[in-house]
Protein backbone atom coordinates (compact mmCIF):
# COMPACT_ATOMS: atom_id res chain seq x y z
CA UNK A 1 0.00 0.00 0.00
CA UNK A 2 1.55 3.19 -0.91
CA UNK A 3 1.12 5.96 1.62
CA UNK A 4 0.91 8.56 -0.81
CA UNK A 5 -0.73 9.96 -3.30
CA UNK A 6 0.90 11.83 -6.59
CA UNK A 7 -0.56 13.12 -10.30
CA UNK A 8 -0.13 10.49 -13.09
CA UNK A 9 2.21 12.78 -15.40
CA UNK A 10 2.96 16.32 -16.31
CA UNK A 11 4.70 18.56 -18.62
CA UNK A 12 7.35 20.62 -17.79
CA UNK A 13 9.56 23.07 -20.25
CA UNK A 14 13.22 23.03 -20.33
CA UNK A 15 15.09 25.42 -17.91
CA UNK A 16 11.93 26.11 -16.11
CA UNK A 17 11.22 24.94 -12.30
CA UNK A 18 9.43 21.62 -12.41
CA UNK A 19 6.97 21.55 -9.22
CA UNK A 20 5.86 17.82 -8.03
CA UNK A 21 3.22 17.64 -6.10
CA UNK A 22 2.50 14.94 -2.93
CA UNK A 23 0.02 14.31 -1.03
CA UNK A 24 0.84 11.95 2.70
CA UNK A 25 -2.22 13.06 4.49
CA UNK A 26 -1.85 10.18 6.87
CA UNK A 27 1.98 10.43 7.70
CA UNK A 28 3.20 9.78 11.13
CA UNK A 29 5.22 12.03 13.36
CA UNK A 30 8.32 9.64 13.04
CA UNK A 31 7.93 9.07 9.23
CA UNK A 32 10.19 10.97 6.81
CA UNK A 33 9.36 12.29 2.82
CA UNK A 34 11.53 10.42 0.45
CA UNK A 35 11.63 11.50 -3.46
CA UNK A 36 12.88 9.11 -5.80
CA UNK A 37 13.47 9.24 -9.77
CA UNK A 38 13.65 6.18 -12.02
CA UNK A 39 14.35 6.88 -15.84
CA UNK A 40 13.61 4.56 -18.28
CA UNK A 41 15.12 0.35 -17.64
CA UNK A 42 17.65 2.45 -14.99
CA UNK A 43 17.44 1.88 -11.16
CA UNK A 44 15.67 4.40 -9.07
CA UNK A 45 18.05 7.40 -8.35
CA UNK A 46 17.74 8.80 -4.67
CA UNK A 47 17.02 12.77 -4.69
CA UNK A 48 16.36 13.93 -1.33
CA UNK A 49 14.66 13.37 1.82
CA UNK A 50 13.15 15.36 4.72
CA UNK A 51 11.22 15.07 7.62
CA UNK A 52 9.64 18.64 8.44
CA UNK A 53 12.17 21.17 7.46
CA UNK A 54 12.42 22.14 3.58
CA UNK A 55 15.26 20.95 2.46
CA UNK A 56 17.82 21.84 -0.46
CA UNK A 57 20.52 19.71 -2.49
CA UNK A 58 22.14 20.22 -5.74
CA UNK A 59 19.60 18.41 -7.48
CA UNK A 60 16.59 19.48 -5.76
CA UNK A 61 14.74 21.24 -3.04
CA UNK A 62 11.67 19.52 -0.77
CA UNK A 63 9.45 21.92 0.63
CA UNK A 64 7.32 19.84 3.33
CA UNK A 65 3.54 21.83 4.42
CA UNK A 66 3.40 22.54 8.28
CA UNK A 67 1.24 19.66 8.75
CA UNK A 68 3.27 17.82 7.09
CA UNK A 69 0.16 15.80 5.03
CA UNK A 70 1.94 17.17 1.49
CA UNK A 71 5.30 18.23 0.06
CA UNK A 72 6.36 19.87 -3.06
CA UNK A 73 9.73 18.49 -4.75
CA UNK A 74 11.32 21.47 -7.00
CA UNK A 75 13.37 20.84 -9.77
CA UNK A 76 14.86 24.48 -9.85
CA UNK A 77 15.72 24.33 -13.69
CA UNK A 78 14.16 21.45 -15.52
CA UNK A 79 16.85 19.42 -18.38
CA UNK A 80 16.03 17.27 -20.98
CA UNK A 81 17.85 14.64 -18.72
CA UNK A 82 14.89 15.10 -15.49
CA UNK A 83 12.50 13.30 -18.01
CA UNK A 84 11.77 10.27 -15.48
CA UNK A 85 9.24 9.07 -13.39
CA UNK A 86 9.62 10.84 -9.96
CA UNK A 87 8.52 9.22 -6.80
CA UNK A 88 7.55 10.32 -3.27
CA UNK A 89 7.56 8.04 -0.56
CA UNK A 90 7.13 7.81 3.05
CA UNK A 91 9.52 5.66 5.37
CA UNK A 92 9.70 5.25 8.82
CA UNK A 93 12.33 3.79 10.74
CA UNK A 94 15.76 3.18 9.63
CA UNK A 95 14.82 -0.49 9.79
CA UNK A 96 11.94 -0.16 7.39
CA UNK A 97 12.88 -1.02 4.02
CA UNK A 98 10.29 -2.11 2.34
CA UNK A 99 9.95 0.90 0.02
CA UNK A 100 6.55 0.96 -1.22
CA UNK A 101 6.92 3.40 -4.90
CA UNK A 102 3.83 3.63 -5.96
CA UNK A 103 3.02 4.59 -9.58
CA UNK A 104 4.83 7.83 -9.10
CA UNK A 105 4.63 11.25 -11.56
CA UNK A 106 5.78 10.63 -15.34
CA UNK A 107 7.24 13.86 -15.76
CA UNK A 108 8.28 14.76 -18.91
CA UNK A 109 10.31 18.02 -20.22
CA UNK A 110 9.83 19.50 -23.31
CA UNK A 111 12.47 21.56 -25.47
CA UNK B 1 29.65 9.61 -5.65
CA UNK B 2 28.33 6.31 -4.28
CA UNK B 3 28.17 3.52 -6.81
CA UNK B 4 26.18 0.44 -6.83
CA UNK B 5 26.97 -1.90 -9.50
CA UNK B 6 25.46 -4.85 -10.74
CA UNK B 7 27.60 -7.78 -13.15
CA UNK B 8 24.71 -7.82 -15.81
CA UNK B 9 22.12 -5.21 -17.23
CA UNK B 10 20.54 -8.22 -19.19
CA UNK B 11 20.73 -11.83 -18.75
CA UNK B 12 18.57 -14.78 -20.15
CA UNK B 13 18.46 -18.30 -18.84
CA UNK B 14 16.50 -21.47 -19.06
CA UNK B 15 14.16 -22.75 -16.41
CA UNK B 16 15.71 -24.75 -13.72
CA UNK B 17 18.99 -23.15 -14.49
CA UNK B 18 21.21 -21.96 -11.40
CA UNK B 19 21.63 -18.07 -11.61
CA UNK B 20 24.09 -16.01 -9.95
CA UNK B 21 23.28 -12.15 -9.45
CA UNK B 22 26.67 -10.39 -8.22
CA UNK B 23 26.42 -6.64 -6.98
CA UNK B 24 29.14 -4.43 -5.26
CA UNK B 25 29.21 -1.15 -3.41
CA UNK B 26 32.01 0.64 -3.04
CA UNK B 27 31.10 3.16 0.09
CA UNK B 28 31.44 0.80 2.94
CA UNK B 29 27.55 0.77 3.26
CA UNK B 30 26.36 -2.30 6.33
CA UNK B 31 22.76 -2.53 4.53
CA UNK B 32 22.43 -4.07 1.10
CA UNK B 33 19.37 -5.36 -0.42
CA UNK B 34 17.65 -6.86 -3.51
CA UNK B 35 14.61 -5.87 -4.93
CA UNK B 36 12.54 -7.02 -7.87
CA UNK B 37 10.25 -4.30 -9.91
CA UNK B 38 7.42 -5.60 -12.10
CA UNK B 39 4.79 -3.52 -14.06
CA UNK B 40 1.53 -2.89 -11.16
CA UNK B 41 3.32 -4.23 -8.54
CA UNK B 42 6.18 -2.12 -8.09
CA UNK B 43 8.99 -2.77 -5.87
CA UNK B 44 9.41 -5.67 -3.32
CA UNK B 45 12.09 -6.60 -1.14
CA UNK B 46 13.62 -10.17 -1.34
CA UNK B 47 16.02 -10.60 0.65
CA UNK B 48 18.35 -7.75 2.54
CA UNK B 49 21.55 -7.76 4.69
CA UNK B 50 23.12 -5.17 7.69
CA UNK B 51 26.68 -6.80 7.93
CA UNK B 52 28.27 -9.85 6.85
CA UNK B 53 26.77 -12.76 6.52
CA UNK B 54 23.90 -11.49 7.80
CA UNK B 55 20.93 -11.79 6.18
CA UNK B 56 17.16 -10.93 6.64
CA UNK B 57 14.28 -12.38 4.25
CA UNK B 58 11.85 -9.15 2.58
CA UNK B 59 8.74 -9.90 1.73
CA UNK B 60 9.21 -12.09 -1.52
CA UNK B 61 12.29 -14.73 -0.58
CA UNK B 62 10.79 -17.64 -1.72
CA UNK B 63 12.75 -18.97 -4.31
CA UNK B 64 15.84 -17.27 -3.38
CA UNK B 65 18.89 -17.62 -1.40
CA UNK B 66 21.54 -14.39 -0.95
CA UNK B 67 25.15 -14.93 0.22
CA UNK B 68 27.17 -11.56 1.91
CA UNK B 69 30.99 -12.93 2.37
CA UNK B 70 32.50 -9.21 2.21
CA UNK B 71 31.32 -6.07 3.49
CA UNK B 72 31.13 -4.95 0.19
CA UNK B 73 29.35 -7.73 -2.35
CA UNK B 74 26.14 -9.04 -2.27
CA UNK B 75 24.77 -12.18 -4.08
CA UNK B 76 21.77 -13.32 -5.18
CA UNK B 77 20.85 -16.49 -6.02
CA UNK B 78 17.96 -18.38 -7.51
CA UNK B 79 18.34 -22.04 -7.05
CA UNK B 80 16.35 -22.86 -9.89
CA UNK B 81 15.12 -20.66 -12.19
CA UNK B 82 11.38 -20.35 -13.11
CA UNK B 83 9.34 -18.26 -15.87
CA UNK B 84 8.03 -16.37 -13.17
CA UNK B 85 11.07 -15.01 -11.85
CA UNK B 86 11.75 -13.32 -15.09
CA UNK B 87 11.54 -9.31 -13.88
CA UNK B 88 14.39 -6.07 -13.03
CA UNK B 89 16.09 -7.18 -10.39
CA UNK B 90 17.62 -4.01 -8.27
CA UNK B 91 20.72 -4.12 -5.70
CA UNK B 92 20.74 -1.04 -3.40
CA UNK B 93 22.63 -0.32 -0.44
CA UNK B 94 22.58 2.52 2.04
CA UNK B 95 23.93 4.90 4.48
CA UNK B 96 21.88 6.01 7.67
CA UNK B 97 18.42 6.90 6.06
CA UNK B 98 19.63 7.16 2.21
CA UNK B 99 18.82 4.14 -0.03
CA UNK B 100 21.19 3.65 -3.68
CA UNK B 101 20.71 1.19 -6.28
CA UNK B 102 22.38 -0.22 -8.81
CA UNK B 103 21.37 0.07 -12.56
CA UNK B 104 19.33 -3.14 -12.21
CA UNK B 105 19.63 -6.30 -13.88
CA UNK B 106 16.41 -7.60 -16.17
CA UNK B 107 16.20 -11.10 -16.00
CA UNK B 108 14.31 -13.37 -18.92
CA UNK B 109 14.01 -16.93 -18.04
CA UNK B 110 12.84 -19.21 -21.13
Amino acid sequence: DAKTTQPPSMDCAEGRAANLPCNHSTISGNEYVYWYRQIHSQGPQYIIHGLKNNETNEMASLIITEDRKSSTLILPHATLRDTAVYYCIVRGTLNDYKLSFGAGTTVTVRA
Amino acid sequence: DVKVTQSSRYLVKRTGEKVFLECVQDMDHENMFWYRQDPGLGLRLIYFSYDVKMKEKGDIPEGYSVSREKKERFSLILESASTNQTSMYLCASSLRREVYFGPGTRLTVL
